[in-house]
């Protein structure tokens, strides 16, 4: 059972360059969010999506995009990296109210370095 | 808005000692509330979650009740082991128009020492 998955899992970027963070589940979710960690401050939500197609801004949304093409994946966009986007990323997904009450399921982070 | 306070860490413990990590919340509805554990190197996962008021959430030895009166979501454990050392997330989860939305409190970290 695979649940979600995040690639890659370790990255060093210089500033100003770019990358893609990718997360896929297979648990048929229809809600899936994008999470950064960073020490004393828990996770701080980035961007989420209600639905193929459909992205919503978060807590902590500057200097990131997102995507939703498909109903499994959501990709993480960081246009002209940042030494304060060196962070721990994590990707989650829930299911819909009524068949479930907010349980998040995570996958295992991607740590990112920005020199 | 909606906030999660949990008590800051670290929490160092000899195996088979007590455990009591805070949380108390605020919200503006009746959200669910949650224990998710992080183990060094992983995601997190969930650990515990109670929906309403008095309800007990319980799992792997750990247990919480949500307690409306008090706006707070304890959780304990009666007997630690060292396999428990690991960092520990209040959240609280409330539906909106935009789908559930979830605070995490700054998280707790747990070390256990044989």
């Amino acid at each position: 059972n695979a649940g979600v998955t995040q690639t890659p899992k370790f990255r060093v970027l210089k500033t100003g360059q770019s990358m893609t963070l990718l997360c896929a589940q297979d648990m048929n979710h229809e809600y899936m969010y994008w999470y950064r960690q960073d020490p004393g401050m828990g996770l701080r939500l980035i961007h989420y999506s209600v639905g193929e197609g459909t992205t919503a801004k978060g807590e902590v949304p500057d200097g990131y995009n997102v995507s939703r093409l498909k109903k499994q994946n959501f990709l993480l966009g960081l246009e002209s990296a940042a030494p304060s986007q060196t962070s721990v990323y994590f990707c989650a997904s829930s299911q819909l109210p009524g068949q479930g009450v907010g349980e998040l399921f995570f996958g295992e982070g991607s740590r990112l370095t920005v020199l | 808005g909606n906030s999660v306070t949990q008590m800051e860490g670290p929490v160092t413990l000899s195996e088979e000692a007590f455990l009591t990590i805070n949380c108390t919340y605020t919200a503006t509805g009746y959200p669910s509330l949650f224990w998710y554990v992080q183990y060094p190197g992983e995601g997190l996962q969930l650990l515990l979650k109670a929906t309403k008021a008095d309800d007990k959430g319980s799992n792997k030895g750990f247990e919480a009740t949500y307690r409306k009166e008090t706006t707070s979501f304890h959780l304990e454990k009666g007997s630690v082991q060292v396999s428990d050392s690991a960092v520990y997330f209040c959240a609280l989860s409330d539906q909106d128009t935009g789908g559930f939305k979830t605070i995490f409190g700054a998280g707790t970290r747990l070390f256990v020492k044989a």
